[in-house]
């Protein structure tokens, strides 16, 4: 089975700074990977997702994530976050093909400070 | 506005009663999923139905149960056998041509 490891369980970010949070999963095969976002109060959205091509991908708000195969990883970054980044992010990853379960990630909750 | 609607928003039970929370979507969707949010443990599956009529156990199923007659509709029951059901649950579908989860605005569960 697959797993999924978000190792910053909280960062707290001055506004204009920039924002790398990692993600890395485990499984053999092919995997499709997702970045949901859960603003407060809100339910979960999606912010981007990557399932084969280009592993730099874009998403929504300014957000990208790259995925690295040989790391296993699919870090989600953005240049210069605002204080309405702040809220839960959690990665997601699939076996390709599955239509099982998404494994998702413990989560990241980001505090952006005005 | 095509999306999925769960009901109650909180709720409220004493130990010992079942309680059932509705999860309708009007997507068209075949799949479905119910998960279990809890502070610092991100998104745990209880049941998910790939098909009317059928349904599998996730990975914390017990003191859970679950139908699916309808396509729109995945109704979840806390059981009394739950031995820890106070949380947040967020009911999904998924769409089958990019992969991608769509959730409700999730039901909070308090067993006083």
């Amino acid at each position: 089975a697959q797993s999924v490891s978000q190792h910053n369980h909280h960062v707290i970010l001055s506004e204009a700074a920039s924002l790398e949070l990692g993600c890395n999963y485990s499984y053999g095969g092919t995997v499709n990977l997702f970045w949901y976002v859960q603003y407060p109060g809100q339910h979960l959205q999606l912010l981007l997702k990557y399932f084969s091509g280009d592993p730099l991908v874009k998403g929504i708000k300014g957000f990208e994530a790259e995925f690295i195969k040989s790391k296993f990883s699919f870090n989600l970054r953005k240049p210069s976050v605002q204080w309405s980044d702040t809220a839960e992010y959690f990665c997601a990853v699939t076996p390709s093909g599955s239509a099982r379960q998404l494994t998702f990630g413990s989560g990241t909750q980001l505090t952006v400070l005005p | 506005d095509g999306g999925i609607t769960q009901s109650p928003k909180y709720l409220f039970r004493k130990e010992g009663q079942n309680v059932t929370l509705s999860c309708e979507q009007n997507l068209n969707h075949d799949a479905m999923y119910w998960y279990r949010q809890d502070p610092g443990q991100g998104l745990r599956l209880i049941y998910y139905s790939q098909i009317v009529n059928d349904f599998q156990k996730g990975d914390i199923a017990e003191g859970y149960s679950v139908s699916r007659e309808k396509k729109e509709s995945f109704p979840l029951t806390v059981t009394s056998a739950q031995k820890n059901p106070t949380a947040f649950y967020l009911c999904a579908s998924r769409s089958e041509g990019t992969g991608e989860l769509f959730f409700g605005e999730g039901s909070r569960l308090t067993v006083l």
